[in-house]
């Protein structure tokens, strides 16, 4: 049974850096059949996809266009994880932060969501 | 705004019929998936690649395609089925995936 564990500060001040962590149970990150994704969710932006990490015999990245100059997600293979940085941030960029598994284009299995506050 | 479209609410007799809509050119080309979202928890998918069911996920619910319309069905509805739904499919700005606005069902 697949499970993510989200952790990481709810509080965050303007400019600096979001970090959270997805630890992942009953599947591994390296797996050649899933992605590992990172979506927030705010009530003016409803559910925004920010980006996604994959292994395919190599590891890829896909960053949402809107954020993508600001935004790394990194596998850690050492503790079955991944990581989901943001920079610069803003209140803009208040919401609730879910880790995903994700096959095929469907998310089946989702993290319990993490309320990240910027401001000061 | 999202590229994909959906009515931001829909109510439904308990025991009826009702479907969700979501339209989007990119769903012309790609399947939809489906997530139910009660308040405070994570969503849950209950529809992938426009008619499949993920195990504990009750026949009830079933989903369908055509033209740039994805629709999910819940025959039958239950005052549990209360809740927002959530399409997603892939966009065509170079995203690999998009969310609707979601749609808040009511049970009556």
């Amino acid at each position: 049974q697949v499970q993510l564990q989200q952790s990481g500060p709810g509080l965050v001040k303007p400019s600096q850096t979001l970090s959270l962590t997805c630890a992942v149970s009953g599947d591994s990150v390296s797996s050649n059949s899933a992605a590992w994704n990172w979506i927030r969710q705010s009530p003016s932006r409803g559910l925004e996809w920010l980006g996604r990490t994959y292994y395919r015999s190599n590891w890829y990245n896909d960053y949402a266009v809107s954020v993508k100059s600001r935004i790394t997600i990194n596998p850690d293979t050492s503790k079955n994880q991944f990581s989901l940085q943001l920079n610069s941030v803003t209140p803009e960029d208040t919401a609730v932060y879910y880790c995903a598994r994700e096959r095929g284009g469907s998310y089946f299995h989702w993290g319990q969501g993490t309320l990240v506050t910027v401001s000061s | 705004s999202s590229e994909l479209t959906q009515d931001p609410a829909v109510s439904v007799a308990l025991g009826q019929t009702v479907r969700i809509t979501c339209q989007g050119d990119s769903l012309r080309s790609y399947f939809a998936s489906w997530y139910q979202q009660k308040p405070g928890q994570a969503p849950l998918l209950v529809i992938y690649d426009k008619n499949n069911r993920p195990s504990g996920i009750p026949d009830r619910f079933s989903g369908s395609s055509s033209g740039n319309t994805a629709s999910l069905t819940i025959t039958g509805a239950q005052a549990e089925d209360e809740a927002d739904y959530y399409c997603n499919s892939r966009d065509r700005s170079g995203n690999p995936c998009v969310f609707g606005g979601g749609t808040k069902l009511t049970v009556l």
